[in-house]
């Protein structure tokens, strides 16, 4: 059974106050990784699919990263408006999405 | 129109209650889902619709019946349901099942 594991679940940053949130997985046959950003109320909001490790991309602020074992979203420069939680998902063989729990970022002036 | 949308954006339920969710998607892609967002929880793959087809259902109980009359629509039929039914169900599309998939705003129920 495919299984996404993300840490911390809750990340509080001052402006300007780098960090990176990690995403923990095992799937049968990674086929792609996929970053999300959800807003309170919202739906998730797509941001990136990685699909081999040693892949990057980036976006804005924001710059994911992917391993055999772990991928993570390292953000720069934090402004209070990345305030969201970060969902991330994989999929695999069974051509389905398996979600984690999520990191809850918060950016303070 | 643009991407996904569900409507209504709140339902407040009795438990005799019957309703439905609406999805519609405008990115002409050929999979849609149902998922169930609880807190604290991962968000819960309810059921798969491919070409019309559903392909999935994950041990969802019955008091839940979805509906695909096309590619672009989807209904999640209501009845009878139980206070921890009270969640946010989303709604999302894809090109095609195992890719990047793009969620609506969800409907927050509540059931009483």
């Amino acid at each position: 059974e495919d299984q996404v594991t993300q840490s911390p679940e809750a990340l509080r940053l001052q402006e300007g106050e780098s960090s990176s949130l990690n995403c923990s997985y095992t799937v049968s046959g990674l086929r792609g990784l996929f970053w999300y950003r959800q807003d309170p109320g919202k739906g998730p909001e797509f941001l990136f699919t990685l699909y081999s490790a040693g892949e990057e991309k980036e976006k804005e602020r924001l710059k994911a990263t992917l391993t055999k074992k772990e991928s993570f979203l390292h953000i720069t420069a934090p402004k209070p408006e990345d305030s969201a939680t970060y969902l991330c998902a994989v999929t695999g063989t069974a051509s389905k999405l398996t979600f984690g729990t999520g990191t809850r970022l918060q950016v303070t002036l | 129109e643009t991407g996904v949308t569900q409507t209504p954006r709140h339902l407040v339920m009795g438990m005799t209650n019957k309703k439905s969710l609406k999805c519609e998607q405008h990115l002409g892609h050929n999979a849609m889902y149902w998922y169930k967002q609880s807190a604290k929880k991962p968000l819960e793959l309810m059921f798969v619709y491919n070409f019309k087809e559903q392909t999935e259902n994950n041990s969802v109980p019955s008091r839940f019946s979805p509906e695909c009359p096309n590619s672009s629509h989807l209904f999640l039929h209501l009845h009878t349901l139980q206070p921890e039914d009270s969640a946010l169900y989303l709604c999302a599309s894809s090109q095609q099942p195992g890719v990047e998939q793009y969620f609506g705003p969800g409907t927050r129920l509540t059931v009483t």
